[in-house]
């Protein structure tokens, strides 16, 4: 079983839409999640980490559920420069900073 | 510099030749992660250096591949023989150091493009 687990989408949404990703993790002692985001033929970068509280950054709300070992990214009033690859990534605590990335999830932002 | 540099950017190589790929990580981070990518693939982890720790190499694809990390900074993922299922893109990413409560998030470099031909 993969570590981290996403679905590849593509999920297409109009520009305004709300839009949501889960993704799920196989070890639940894992103590570290962060959502990534790459666009084409670039680098992943940062989006956001995952905080066991929820946190929220302008219209991204990332959320942790830890009974049932997913982390959620909720994109509010979709723009077209959101359309990307949007990367899960856990960081189990058996192994510090060996990060996993899921496969990730392409979101496109229809006009 | 600032951020996380690999070099070349791109690289064409025959088939059966060997290849170099270069990661500088950013200065002080003691972590270092090179992961390839595939065209419109997620990241595969190759190999992973931590400090002074023996480098965890669960992640290579084959004995073709190596990494080394020398004075624990700059490193050098060398593939031997390639061959053409070797073609993608080659990223490294680097994150500060280890620690029970550490948050920490890697970041990468721009990656090298290799293609086998």
């Amino acid at each position: 079983r993969k570590e981290v687990e996403q679905d590849p989408g593509p999920f297409n949404v109009p520009e305004g839409a709300t839009v949501a990703f889960n993704c799920t993790y196989s070890n639940s002692a894992s103590q570290s999640f962060f959502w990534y985001r790459q666009d084409c033929r670039k680098e992943p970068k940062l989006l956001m980490s995952v905080y066991s509280s929820g946190n929220e950054d302008g219209r991204f709300t990332a959320q942790l559920n830890r009974a049932s070992q997913y982390i959620s990214l909720l994109i509010r009033d979709s723009k077209l420069s959101d359309s990307a690859t949007y990367l899960c990534v856990v960081n189990p605590r058996y192994n510090f900073n060996k990060f996993y990335f899921g496969s990730g999830t392409k979101l496109n932002v229809k006009p | 510099g600032a951020g996380v540099s690999q070099s070349p950017s791109n690289k064409v190589t025959e088939k059966g030749k060997d290849v170099e790929l270069r990661c500088d990580p950013i200065s002080g981070h003691t972590a270092l992660y090179w992961y390839r990518q595939s065209l419109g693939q997620g990241l595969e982890f190759l190999i992973y250096f931590q400090g002074n720790s023996a480098p965890d190499k669960s992640g290579l694809p084959s004995d073709r591949f190596s990494a080394e990390r020398t004075g624990g900074s700059v490193s050098t993922l060398t593939i031997q023989r390639t061959q053409q299922e070797d073609s993608a893109v080659y990223l490294c990413a680097s994150s500060p150091g280890t620690g029970l409560s550490a948050n920490t998030e890697a970041f990468f470099g721009q990656g090298t493009r290799l293609t086998v031909v």
